[in-house]
């Protein structure tokens, strides 16, 4: 099984440039979440589905979109980039049941450069 | 008040030592705790589940305190490896709760 693929690993992107990251999962997971981590912190939850066609905000989702067209797919939008956005972004997913204890599991992360 | 917070240490400690890191959540609902791994400029991988009446694995206890909405790590006899930073994650009770980690707390393990 391949998990959680995010791709690419590295960008780099002008000032007012759009992106999207991809994220995929092969796992049937119905969780699927975006978080950013700035160096040296923690992990900052941008946003996150907990189903196709699901979408919520989460701590810090100014600046970004996301959609959840498939239960594999979750991409991450960045319109108008800013220096600010400038982070790691790490794609998560995990199944939920309603009795579960549940596992993220996580992908190896995009590292973007905001220039 | 943040969801989830940790003392961000960092903690450095010598090679054997025990060392405990504890962390807070405020949602009194909070069903489902977790420590992660995370080494550096990788991604966050679990270590351990967090049940109701404490867990073990190997060297490392996990317990959990409802009444004063904290979960602890301990460390016992520390390796080397261990240098790593650890994550506290909590969940809610509803399928519709989101997955929240805390900020981590570094720690370092000196020979």
């Amino acid at each position: 099984n391949a998990g959680v693929t995010q791709t690419p690993k590295f960008r780099i992107l002008k000032i007012g440039q759009s992106m999207t990251l991809q994220c995929t999962q092969d796992m049937n997971h119905n969780y699927m979440y975006w978080y950013r981590q700035d160096p040296g912190m923690g992990l900052k939850l941008i946003y996150y589905s907990v189903g196709a066609g699901i979408t919520d905000k989460g701590e810090v989702p100014n600046g970004y979109n996301v959609s959840r067209s498939t239960t594999e797919d979750f991409p991450l939008r960045l319109e108008l980039a800013a220096p600010s956005q400038t982070s790691v972004y790490f794609c998560a997913s995990s199944y939920v049941g309603v009795f579960s204890n549940t596992e993220a599991f996580f992908g190896q992360g995009t590292r973007l450069t905001v220039v | 008040r943040k969801e989830v917070e940790q003392d961000p240490g960092p903690f450095n400690v010598p090679e054997g030592a025990t060392v405990a890191f504890n962390c807070t959540y405020s949602n009194s609902a909070s069903q489902s705790f977790f420590w992660y791994r995370q080494d550096c400029r990788k991604e966050p991988k679990l270590l351990m589940s967090v049940y109701s009446s404490g867990n073990e694995d190997g060297r490392f206890t996990a317990q959990l305190n409802r009444a004063s909405q904290y979960i602890s790590l301990l460390i016992r006899d520390s390796k080397l490896s261990d240098s790593a930073t650890y994550l506290c994650v909590v969940k809610g009770y509803s399928s519709a709760s989101k997955i929240i980690f805390g900020s981590g707390t570094r720690l370092s393990i000196r020979p």
